[in-house]
């Protein structure tokens, strides 16, 4: 598809049980971004990949989560050992950053309900 | 490193008024500026963009909104309020375009009849 593509779109899982939500950017975009979305919190950074560079992980909230980006493509965020806390939409959104000034393209999110 | 803040949670305008959401920032290096738009039940998009050129930026849907340096600001506004205006709107702040972008907490427009 022409657009970024997220999976699953909805997660209803277990305190304690780990989870995996899978983003596909918008092909050739370089820049690669996971926010997390809960209500009435705004959209909260998380991580950011950009090329080849180093990931920007500044904002992950505990080493329960992680997240990874092969090939420059496909991202995939972990979340190990799931709480309550953690339920919120996860938005990826990808960028072709040259001449576009970090314009964000965003999917359509995984909401992850955590029991 | 970037902040930016939303005054505002949640604005009420009546259709046919004027629409300001505010929004401040905090960068240490010269910023790009963005206001992105989710409407119910859909995802985020961009509304419109400061990227150091014009001041001034007028974006989709009538939008509009100014760089103000001195005062760190990048207000929304929009003449005349429509009922489909009715969404959640953010803010966001770049230091560059190899940074990352981060959001405000955002706010809600709702318009009434």
């Amino acid at each position: 598809g022409a657009g970024v593509s997220q999976s699953p779109s909805n997660k209803v899982t277990e305190k304690g049980k780990d989870v995996e939500l899978r983003c596909d950017p918008i092909s050739g975009h370089t820049a690669l971004y996971w926010y997390r979305q809960s209500l009435g919190q705004g959209l909260e950074f998380l991580i950011y990949f950009q090329g080849n560079s180093a990931p920007d992980k500044s904002g992950l909230p505990s080493d329960r989560f992680s997240a990874e980006r092969t090939g420059g493509s496909v991202s995939t965020l972990t979340i190990q050992r799931t709480q309550q806390e953690d339920s919120a939409v996860y938005l990826c959104a990808s960028s072709l950053v040259e001449g576009m000034g970090g314009e964000l393209f965003f999917g359509e999110g995984s909401r992850l309900t955590v029991l | 490193a970037q902040s930016v803040t939303q005054l505002g949670s949640h604005v009420s305008v009546s259709e046919g008024a004027l629409v300001l959401l505010r929004c401040n920032y905090s960068s240490s290096v010269p910023p790009y500026l963005f206001w992105y738009v989710q409407y119910p039940n859909q995802g985020l998009q961009l509304l419109l963009k400061y990227t150091s050129a014009a001041t001034l930026v007028k974006g989709i849907n009538g939008f509009e909104a100014e760089f103000k340096k001195s005062e760190t600001s990048f207000h929304l506004t929009k003449p005349s309020a429509h009922m489909s205006d009715a969404a959640e709107y953010f803010c966001a702040v770049s230091g560059g375009s190899a940074s990352k972008i981060i959001f405000g907490s955002g706010t809600r427009l709702s318009i009434r009849p």
